[in-house]
C-alpha cells in the first residue's frame, strides 16, 4: 500500500536551516509529482511546493520562495524539503503529498492530493 | 489566486444525523475540488475529488455536489469516527493549491 513517511524535523533557531525527508513506498515514485503542505499550530491547511516526476517543474507558495528548495531523488523513492533562514511563522507540521492527475476538458491537466504521510513538526524558536 | 471559503466554522451533529459542510470559491473552478478529513495526530485523507468522486475505501455516506463556484459535502449518516476537520481545496488554477479555513465536525 502506499506509504509516506516524513522525517528530519526539530527544533531550530531562527536563521537555521532544516531538511526534510519524505520516504516513499508502494508505488512507482517516479510515476507521480509530489508536494508539500505544512500546518501552523491552530491553522489550516498551506500549500507551499511541488515538483514534477522528472524533477524538472518546481513551484513555492510565494510565503517560502527564496527560502525553501524542494528536491527528489527516484533512484531512492525519496522527496526532500531543503528549509533556510527559518522565521517563527514557519513553525508548523510539514507533510508531504503524493499528487494524482486529472485531464480537464481542454486538454491539460489538474493534480489533487491523494495519500498524504503523517507529518514531521519543526519548531522555529530561540 | 483562488480564495476557498468554508462554512460553518464548527457543525455540532448528533450520531445518525445528517451533515452539511459548505465550501465556496472566489471564482470557478469548475469540477476541480477535493474534500479532505483530518483527525488530530493522523494523516489528512482524501475523501472527494473531481466535486463528486469518492476515493478508494471512503464510505458511501460521504457524497460531494456542486461546479463552478458552490460546493458541498454532506455525510448523510453521521457515525463517532467522523469527527474531524474537514477541508475543500481547489485545483484548477495552479499554482497556488488553496485550501478553505476547514470545518470541524463534531458528534453531539
Amino acid at each position: 500500500q502506499v506509504q509516506l513517511v516524513e522525517s528530519g524535523g526539530g527544533l531550530v533557531k531562527p536563521g537555521g536551516s532544516l531538511r526534510l525527508s519524505c520516504a516513499a513506498s508502494g508505488f512507482i515514485f517516479g510515476d507521480y509529482y509530489m508536494t508539500w503542505v505544512r500546518q501552523a499550530p491552530g491553522k489550516g491547511l498551506e500549500w507551499i511546493s511541488h515538483i514534477s516526476s522528472s524533477g524538472s517543474t518546481l513551484d513555492y507558495a510565494d510565503s517560502v520562495k527564496g527560502r525553501f528548495s524542494i528536491s527528489r531523488d527516484n533512484d531512492k523513492n525519496v522527496l526532500y524539503l531543503h528549509i533556510n533562514s527559518l522565521r517563527a511563522e514557519d513553525t508548523a507540521l510539514y507533510y508531504c503529498a503524493r499528487m494524482r492527475d486529472s485531464l480537464n476538458y481542454g486538454g491539460d491537466y489538474s493534480y489533487y492530493f491523494d495519500f498524504w504521510g503523517q507529518g514531521t513538526l519543526v519548531t522555529v524558536s530561540s | 489566486e483562488v480564495v476557498m471559503t468554508q462554512s460553518p466554522g464548527t457543525l455540532s451533529v448528533s450520531p445518525g444525523e445528517r451533515a452539511t459542510l459548505s465550501c465556496r470559491a472566489s471564482q470557478s473552478v469548475s469540477s476541480n475540488l477535493a474534500w479532505y478529513q483530518h483527525k488530530v495526530g493522523q494523516a489528512p485523507r482524501l475523501l472527494i475529488y473531481g466535486a463528486t468522486s469518492r476515493a478508494t475505501g471512503v464510505p458511501a455516506r460521504f457524497s460531494g455536489s456542486g461546479s463552478g463556484t458552490e460546493f458541498t459535502l454532506t455525510i448523510s449518516s453521521l457515525q463517532s469516527e467522523d469527527s474531524a476537520v474537514y477541508y475543500c481545496q481547489q485545483y484548477e488554477d495552479w499554482p497556488p493549491w488553496t485550501f478553505g479555513q476547514g470545518t470541524k465536525v463534531e458528534i453531539k
